[in-house]
């Protein structure tokens, strides 16, 4: 079955600096990676995601690249702000395939100091 | 729309009790599904469903039954409930040809 790694498992940025966190695939067969962002004692929320025939998305602050050649994609949030301290997860899938189900990665715990 | 609904948010067991957690949702979709999130970790695909009477097991179903008889439910069981299930339980939805899982708000389980 699929496997998702994440890294790094936590990361401290100053307020306005960029925030990465990478994460790697292994079944060639999936098409579809999505980011969440998950806060203290809340569901997982999509905060954008990306399709294989795509290298890169972007809104906003936010945005994801994705290598299907290497299977790595990443998430890239600029400005930061404390708003954006949370857990981030990433995730993919095969789209139509088994329901559309979601392996995911272990998260990130980011946080922005002020 | 409600969206995804499960109940109950929290929930206490002892060993060995058993219990169903509810999901149900509003917005016709074919796909569900239950995931449970350990601390620190990420979720992880317990069972799924496709439609209604058709399920399929998912990383870690050992210890749970499900069942789809509408479209809208889809209750998980835990027939002897163990510590190592003290997690959050998360229950989505998604449309046949979509692709964004719509997530419940949670049930957080602990047994003692």
């Amino acid at each position: 079955g699929e496997n998702v790694e994440q890294h790094p498992s936590t990361l401290s940025v100053q307020e306005g600096d960029s925030a990465v966190i990478k994460c790697t695939y292994s079944d060639s067969a999936s098409n579809y990676f999505p980011w969440y962002k998950q806060e203290l004692g809340k569901r997982p929320q999509l905060i954008i995601d990306i399709r294989s025939n795509v290298g890169e998305k972007k809104d906003q602050r936010i945005a994801v690249t994705l290598n299907k050649t290497a299977k790595h994609f990443s998430l890239h949030i600029t400005e930061t702000q404390p708003e954006d301290s949370a857990v981030y997860f990433c995730a993919a899938s095969i789209v139509g395939n088994a329901g559309n189900m979601l392996t995911f990665g272990g998260g990130t715990r980011l946080m922005v100091k002020p | 729309n409600a969206g995804v609904t499960q109940t109950p948010k929290f929930q206490v067991l002892k060993t060995g009790q058993s219990m169903t957690l509810q999901c149900a949702q509003d917005m016709n979709h074919e796909y569900m599904s239950w995931y449970r999130q350990d601390p620190g970790m990420g979720l992880r695909l317990i069972h799924y469903s496709v439609g209604a009477g058709i399920t399929d097991q998912g990383e870690v179903p050992n210890g749970y039954n499900v069942s789809r008889s509408t479209t809208e439910d889809f209750p998980l069981r835990l027939l002897s409930a163990a510590p190592s299930q003290t997690s959050v339980y998360f229950c989505a939805s998604s449309r046949r040809g979509g692709v964004e899982q719509y997530f419940g708000p949670g049930t957080r389980l602990t047994v003692t």
